[in-house]
């Protein structure tokens, strides 16, 4: 099962708005509205961020928003924040016998 | 407090083997699917295996399918991966992470404990 392509880094300066991209196929992105996005301090487990395309957890900041089109979907991270520096990952499930698959991961830089 | 924690890393022989766990605590642990997904140094997230609530389904990643046995016990709250034939390739920390049904994504993860196969 071959992993969802991700850009390998983004940046943005604080107050301005990035999209980071997640490609896969119609067996995983575009078949099912059940992507995720993680996010990802150094040292620290992933956290939660988006599920089933653009549902945001309780407590999870407003100034992310996801969405998709064909086989592809998309984070948006709004208004940024120094705190948003951090690795960027999204997951979908997949027809496959594997259920899931992750994408490679996105670097966010806070310039 | 709802809680995930990893045990059982180590450093390991190539060939050798080693059985991770997690504790779980804070929700109904026989309620939900768990995984285990791993994240080899300075590399990112790779799915390794999950298990339904009863054990009735259960699937690997076809890097370590017939090296790797996950398992669960509901009564002690506990899930387990047993890793034989250790290679190079299985450095990682491994993290535990349960699977929101409704919502078809990780909504807990542990902290993760390392692996190390190195001779």
């Amino acid at each position: 099962q071959s992993a969802l392509t991700q850009p390998a880094s983004v940046s943005g300066s604080p107050g301005q708005s990035i999209t980071i991209s997640c490609t896969g196929t119609s067996s995983d992105v575009g078949g099912y509205n059940y992507v995720s996005w993680y996010q990802q301090h150094p040292g620290k487990a992933p956290k939660l961020m988006i599920y089933e395309v653009s549902n945001r957890p309780s407590g999870v900041s407003n100034r992310f928003s996801g969405s998709k089109s064909g086989n592809t979907a998309s984070l948006t991270i709004s208004g940024l924040q120094a705190e948003d520096e951090a690795d960027y990952y999204c997951s979908s499930y997949t027809s496959s016998s594997t259920h899931v698959v992750f994408g490679g991961g996105t670097k966010l830089t806070v310039l | 407090e709802v809680q995930l924690v990893e045990s059982g890393g180590g450093l390991v022989q190539p060939g050798r083997s080693l059985r991770l766990s997690c504790a779980a605590s804070g929700f109904t642990f026989d309620d939900y699917a768990m995984h285990w997904v791993r994240q080899a140094p300075g590399k990112g997230l790779e799915w390794v295996s999950g298990i339904s609530w009863n054990s009735g389904s259960i699937g690997y990643a076809d890097s370590v399918k017939g090296r790797f046995t996950i398992s669960r016990d509901n009564a002690k709250n506990s899930l387990y991966l047993q890793m034989n034939s250790l290679r190079a390739e299985d450095t990682a920390l491994y993290y535990c992470a349960k699977l929101d049904g409704f919502r078809d994504a990780f909504d807990i993860w542990g902290q993760g404990t390392m692996v190390t196969v190195s001779s």
